[in-house]
């Protein structure tokens, strides 16, 4: 059974920071790794999608990057803003698109 | 482009009573999963739709039951409430059901039981 682990589960950085945040997988027969970013009580936001063929997406100030066969994602962050505050969740896909997810890193950025 | 919508935003209900959440598909998507998430929890896979046929379940109950409609929109029934199944309840679209296609989500229902 897949299991997703993200590490740590609380960070807090001051502003303009560069972070990493990690993310753990325990089968690498996936399809592909999702990274969402989720404010409270609210929806998930996509931010980064990797196939399994890729190594890394970028998007602005974040890139995310994928090694498959050691079962880990990372998502760097570049010179963080109070407004990246939220919790960060990964996801991997199985071949029936069903998703599985960490339980999320809570980040805040202090002004 | 219209993206994943859910209703209601908010539900509160007794122990013992029985719900009904839906979601609307993002346009071109044929393909609705639905996801459990508790507080403090990454989301739960509960099943998920595929051209109006239920493509794979997670380990929920038989009383979490579902329906897609031939628009693609979608319905998530839960029987006979417990105080366990208040989270929040995410839907989410995608254009098909094969592996490493991306999902969007809608905002969810944020369901308590009391």
């Amino acid at each position: 059974k897949q299991e997703v682990t993200q590490i740590p589960a609380a960070l807090s950085v001051p502003e303009g920071e560069n972070l990493v945040l990690n993310c753990s997988f325990t089968d690498s027969a996936i399809y592909n790794l999702q990274w969402f970013r989720q404010d409270p009580g609210k929806g998930l936001t996509s931010l980064l999608l990797i196939q399994s063929s890729q190594r890394e997406q970028t998007s602005g100030r974040l890139n995310a990057s994928l090694d498959k066969s050691s079962g880990r994602s990372t998502l760097y962050i570049a010179a963080s803003q109070p407004g990246d505050s939220a919790t960060y969740l990964c996801a991997v896909s199985d071949n029936f698109n069903k998703f599985y997810f960490g339980s999320g890193t809570k980040l805040n950025v202090k002004p | 482009e219209t993206g994943v919508t859910q209703s209601p935003t908010h539900l509160i209900k007794t122990r013992g009573q029985q719900v009904t959440l839906r979601c609307s598909s993002q346009s071109g998507h044929n393909t609705v999963s639905w996801y459990q998430q508790a507080l403090g929890q990454g989301p739960q896979f509960i099943f998920q739709y595929y051209r109006e046929e239920e493509n794979g379940r997670g380990n929920f109950p038989p009383r979490f039951s579902g329906l897609q409609f031939p628009n693609y929109s979608s319905e998530l029934n839960v029987n006979a409430l417990e105080l366990d199944d208040s989270a929040l309840y995410l839907c989410a679209s995608s254009t098909t059901s094969g592996g490493g296609n991306e999902q969007f989500f809608g905002p969810g229902t944020r369901l308590t039981v009391l």
